[in-house]
């Protein structure tokens, strides 16, 4: 089945206690992001990569790392968490200019 | 850049009640255009797309949507709702010619349906 896998989907955390929020599709897509989503503002891009090794920022990176050493993993790193960093996240991934698969929501509480 | 407004932020209605739920994009080329449904405690899931043809694209679980390029809207509807449609509903438009990168999603609008 296809998907785009997350984990955890849940995590309370405390500021600055270093964290990564994995991602994995089993689509053989090349191009890879990373959204948060936050009541009243919808999803707004961290991160995205168009293929292995090719990472950009997008509309929201401060605080956020990614990293692309397969075509399949797109792990989310937060290096000091911080409370405003609280918010729902979600990998998706798609090929080409087709519409984009997401994966089921990561959930994080930094207190 | 484009940008995407969806101006209703919460809907309620009865069930088989009728919907439309506003979306309008800026950008001045052309564009592809989507609709993602989310249902509560769940991922975004495709609803429908529009690359090019047809203006009024039909999708999945009895949705439609219309494109109006003078109007530089893409409205969804569905002729009678149920309780299960209660979701948020996010509305994305791309350059046609842009890489997934350029996605845009609107603030999303929330829709409660009434049994």
């Amino acid at each position: 089945e296809a998907q785009v896998t997350q984990n955890p989907r849940y995590l309370i955390t405390v500021t600055g206690k270093k964290l990564t929020v994995t991602c994995s599709q089993n689509m053989n897509h090349e191009y890879m992001s990373w959204y948060r989503q936050d009541p009243g503002l919808g999803l707004r891009q961290i991160y995205y990569s168009m293929n292995v090794e090719v990472t950009d920022k997008g509309d929201v990176p401060e605080g956020y790392k990614v990293s692309r050493k397969e075509k399949r993993n797109f792990p989310l790193i937060l290096e000091s968490p911080s409370p405003n960093q609280t918010s729902l996240y979600f990998c998706a991934s798609s090929l080409g200019g087709q519409p984009m698969h997401f994966g089921d929501g990561t959930r994080l509480s930094i207190l | 850049a484009q940008s995407v407004s969806q101006h209703n932020h919460h809907v309620i209605l009865s069930e088989a009640a009728s919907l439309e739920l506003g979306c309008n994009y800026s950008y001045g080329g052309t564009v592809n255009l989507f609709w993602y449904v989310q249902y509560p405690g769940q991922h975004l899931q495709l609803l429908l797309k529009y690359f090019s043809g047809d203006p009024l694209v039909k999708g999945i679980k009895g949705f439609e949507a219309e494109f109006i390029k003078s109007k530089f809207s893409f409205n969804l509807r569905k002729p009678s709702v149920q309780w299960s449609d209660t979701a948020e509903y996010f509305c994305a438009v791309k350059p046609s010619s842009g890489s997934a990168r350029q996605l845009t999603f609107g603030s999303g609008t929330q829709l409660t349906v009434l049994p």
